[in-house]
């Protein structure tokens, strides 16, 4: 069984200080883990994925996140907060789709950034 | 990657009534999915439409409630029956990548019904 679980509902930055949004993972396999985000009355947009090979994986937008067996988190970190990085983050756990995996969301992480 | 077109982008509808909603993707795709993403909350799988085949329904989900067509490999629609204010969702189609299970989304349908 997967599951995957986003352990902040809102995290406030201010503009110019470091991101750590933090997710949680369960799977009896080895799977396909993904950060997606979600701008207000906007699609969700794929930031990054790990599917097995390099543990760090750079996304789009300064975004990147880790993949940490041992802790079976893959936090997701940037830098330096933008404006424009306001919005919703949904972790997901999944594996192929042909093999009948569920693809799992996280309950998102709300992200507020301050001037 | 695939660009997926949904209409209508929103639409206030009265209670009792139906609503179609389409997805049209750029490229032929096997498996589609439908998800509803309620206010404030993740998404939730709706179901996944195969083209040539019936959809398969999540827990929770019926296709009285939710009628699903897939004519051809790059159209799929989401019927939503008998509206109540608690069908008021966002509802996104989505097509995957098949070895790795990474999705594309459409912008969504925002329905509210009063």
């Amino acid at each position: 069984a997967q599951s995957v679980t986003q352990l902040d509902s809102h995290v406030s930055v201010s503009e110019g200080t470091p991101v750590l949004l933090r997710c949680n993972y369960s799977s009896s396999y080895s799977p396909s883990l993904f950060w997606y985000v979600q701008h207000p009355n906007k699609g969700l947009q794929l930031l990054l994925k790990y599917t097995s090979a390099a543990t760090l994986v750079k996304g789009i937008n300064g975004f990147e996140a880790e993949f940490k067996k041992s802790e079976t988190s893959f936090h997701l970190t940037k830098p330096s907060a933008h404006m424009s990085d306001a919005a919703e983050y949904f972790c997901v756990v999944t594996g192929p789709l042909t093999g009948g995996f569920k693809t799992i969301f996280g309950a998102g992480t709300r992200l507020f950034v301050k001037a | 990657s695939a660009v997926i077109s949904q209409k209508p982008s929103r639409d206030i509808c009265q209670r009792g009534t139906s609503l179609t909603i389409q997805c049209q993707v750029d490229s032929q795709v096997t498996m589609m999915f439908w998800y509803r993403q309620q206010p404030g909350q993740s998404l939730t799988l709706i179901a996944t439409a195969n083209q040539g085949s019936e959809a398969t329904y999540e827990s929770g989900f019926v296709i009285d409630k939710f009628p699903i067509s897939r004519p051809n490999l790059t159209f799929s629609t989401l019927t939503v029956s008998n509206m109540s204010p608690e069908d008021s969702s966002i509802y996104l189609c989505s097509v995957g990548r098949p070895n790795t299970g990474e999705l594309f989304f459409g912008e969504g349908s925002r329905l509210t019904v009063l």
